[in-house]
């Protein structure tokens, strides 16, 4: 099974800050990759597909990067709703499709 | 626009089994393969499995092809999940997601969630 790997555990960020969040995989995943964002008592809501692809209605300040086994997401200029679980999905192949452990972008 | 509604929160004895399901509107139902993922408390999300809402293929992550069966009802527009011989372990928030590509492009699931529903608790205890 394709292990996915996310660092930091908790990242603290001032609003206006930059936020660089890291996905690793155990083994290539091409750019089959999405990311969450998760607030308390929600469902993820898709913000990231094809590894660098904003989903529909999601605001420019997030942006995508990487292929292979190295991802990152970044939030260029932290909004007080950005404050979240973010949370790292690889797709490719067969199932199972799983999720990296979670960074919490905290302030 | 997309709406995934499911039912309310469940309490189950260990043994028993449990039943969620997840009413799709706002889009053709049956273009769209749907996911069941569970996510226990302070845990990840764990896919569970996904069903081809056009001809009821279902595919089971191995963790629990034993225990779960996913079926869906087109004229419904509804999918349900069972999960069965329940455990605390199996405590958790229940969600539907749908596919994010429909299945005409890849012939079934591409394994990534583009709406989700709100979620079902299913709490096991005795």
């Amino acid at each position: 099974e394709i292990v996915m790997t996310q660092s930091p555990a908790t990242l603290s960020v001032s609003p206006g800050e930059r936020a660089t969040l890291s996905c690793r995989a155990s083994q290539s995943l091409g750019t089959n990759l999405a990311w969450y964002q998760q607030k308390p008592g929600q469902a993820p809501r898709l913000l990231i597909f094809g590894a660098s692809t904003r989903a529909t209605g999601i605001p420019a300040r997030f942006s995508g990067s990487g292929s292979g086994t190295e991802f990152t997401l970044t939030i260029s200029s932290l909004q007080s709703e950005d404050f979240a679980l973010y949370y790292c999905q690889r797709y490719n192949n067969w199932p199972p499709w799983t999720f990296g452990q979670g960074t919490k972008v905290e302030i | 626009q997309v709406q995934l509604v499911q039912s309310g929160a469940e309490v189950k004895q260990p043994g028993a089994s449990v039943k969620v399901s997840c009413k799709a509107s706002g889009y053709s139902f049956s273009s769209y393969a749907l996911h069941w993922v569970r996510q226990a408390p302070g845990q990840r999300p764990e896919w569970m499995g996904w069903i081809n809402t056009g001809n009821g293929f279902r595919k089971y992550s191995q963790k629990f092809h034993d225990r779960v069966t996913i079926t869906r009802d087109t004229s419904a527009t509804t999918a349900h999940m069972e999960l069965s011989s329940l455990r605390s372990e199996d405590t958790a928030i229940y969600y539907c997601a749908r596919d994010g590509v429909p299945m005409i492009m890849f012939g079934g699931a591409i394994g990534y969630f583009d709406s989700w529903g709100q979620g079902t608790l299913v709490t096991v205890s005795s």
